[in-house]
């Protein structure tokens, strides 16, 4: 049983350099959904994808960040020009339905120089 | 608005009995969910409340009364390996938004010999 994969689990960078990272959902989960934690904080939900479609975005997401799910299956999260203020775990989670517990996977933690 | 409370830190013995409250005031509350997360790992889920009333899962239970916007998760014949961070979630469907979950900040759980 493979769980939700995230790529890379590490990503060091410096201020205004931009990053990438991937999301592999459980392989039959049709929600995917983008979270960030920053240390003694729960996750905050950043955006939401059912099959391809990005239904919702959080006003924490600036013109920065740009996320996509083009074919239904894997996830990619950009953050263009990075800040300090980016440092954080972001978390990808995918669910089979809208009322089906959502599977986190183990994140990927960004740290900015 | 949102707005979900929980205790910062809890300590328990091992053997023992645990109980950790949340509180929450939502607009459009469908759902709450308890994770665990160790330190550096992804959030696993637990448990999953929508009806009032407690549903039990082995060593863990949890409750919740809509009316009173509140919900506890027990654990009990505490391990040392249950000394994580317990993360109290809302899902929020407010202006028919999507499923995407509140979090709490966590309650972090240490258990002692």
């Amino acid at each position: 049983d493979t769980g939700v994969s995230q790529d890379p689990r590490h990503k060091i960078t410096k201020r205004g350099q931009n990053v990438t990272f991937r999301c592999d959902p459980i392989s039959e989960h049709n929600r995917l959904y983008w979270y960030r934690q920053t240390l003694g904080q729960g996750p905050e939900f950043l955006t939401y994808f059912q099959n391809e479609a990005q239904l919702e975005k959080s006003r924490l997401l600036s013109d920065r960040f740009s996320a996509e799910r083009p074919k239904g299956s894997f996830s990619t999260l950009e953050i263009q020009r990075t800040e300090q203020g980016d440092s954080a775990m972001y978390l990808c989670a995918s669910s089979l339905g809208g009322a089906q517990p959502q599977h986190f996977g183990d994140g990927t933690r960004l740290s900015i120089l | 608005g949102q707005n979900i409370d929980q205790p910062t830190e809890m300590t328990a013995t091992e053997g023992a009995i645990v109980q950790i409250n949340c509180t929450y005031q939502t607009s459009g509350f469908n759902g709450l969910f308890w994770y665990q997360q160790h330190a550096g790992e992804a959030p696993t889920f637990l448990s999953y409340n929508v009806l009032d009333g407690l549903e039990e899962k082995g060593r863990f239970s949890s409750f919740l009364s809509r009316s009173k916007g509140y919900s506890y998760l027990l654990l009990k014949e505490l391990q040392m390996k249950d000394s994580a961070s317990y993360l109290c979630a809302v899902r929020d469907m407010a202006g028919g938004a999507t499923n995407k979950l509140i979090f709490g900040t966590g309650t972090l759980l240490a258990v002692q010999p």
